[in-house]
């Protein structure tokens, strides 16, 4: 079974370019997350999408931050224009459960996307 | 939020079993425990969850307080490839179900 995929690995920008992230979440999940980490600190939950709708994105900085799901299967995150304390891994994970069950189950993530920001 | 303590740092020798305490006194009725880990440079791998009720599988068995207010993962036999952060994380039911990460237990085991 493929897993999460997320791409770049890798990218350098300057402060106020801006820059997309891709993620494929796993064959029919229905849920799907950005994640930020901050070196040495834990994942902090950006937005949550269940199929192409926004189940939570209180912690998204929306006045530069923007996710989309079209069609409920792939989603991009973007960042425009970009700070320097943008500098993070953004990690992608998916669910095959529908978001506000109980029990989501298990989060599958990806390997993330490393930002650095000049 | 349902709020976690867990221990910064834990140590453990190698094929010695190994204990990870989380105390989440905060916990609703509803909200389901779970353990992710982090291996440097990959995204956070799914442990176990569990709900009141002890569980196991093949990686390793969650033992939930009968007060639901603590939990401990247990890992039978620690190998080198389990040093690792390990995160508990309460499942917010009446918050669609998300997972808030915490600064998690970094765990390093020796040969």
């Amino acid at each position: 079974e493929a897993g999460v995929a997320q791409s770049p690995r890798y990218k350098i920008i300057e402060k106020r370019q801006s820059v997309a992230f891709w993620c494929n979440p796993i064959s029919g999940h229905a849920t799907l997350y950005w994640y930020q980490q901050i070196l040495g600190q834990g994942p902090k939950l950006l937005i949550q999408f269940q199929n192409n709708g926004v189940v939570d994105d209180s912690q998204l900085p929306k006045d530069r931050f923007s996710a989309e799901r079209l069609k409920g299967v792939d989603s991009t995150l973007k960042i425009q224009p970009a700070k320097l304390e943008d500098s993070a891994v953004y990690l992608c994970a998916s669910s095959l459960n529908v978001a506000g069950a109980t029990n989501t189950g298990e989060l599958f993530f990806g390997e993330g996307s490393r930002l650095t920001v000049l | 939020d349902a709020k976690t303590t867990q221990p910064n740092s834990m140590e453990s020798n190698e094929e010695e079993p190994v204990h990870l305490p989380c105390n989440h006194s905060t916990i609703s009725g509803t909200d389901y425990i779970h353990w992710y880990r982090q291996l440097p440079s990959q995204g956070p791998e799914y442990v176990i969850h569990g709900l009141t009720s002890n569980v196991n599988n093949r990686m390793a068995s969650l033992a939930i307080a009968e007060d639901r207010k603590s939990s401990t993962l247990i890992l039978h036999r620690a190998t080198l490839r389990d040093a690792a952060v390990y995160y508990c994380i309460p499942q917010i039911y009446n918050q669609g179900g998300k997972l808030i990460f915490g600064q998690g237990t970094e765990l390093s085991v020796k040969p």
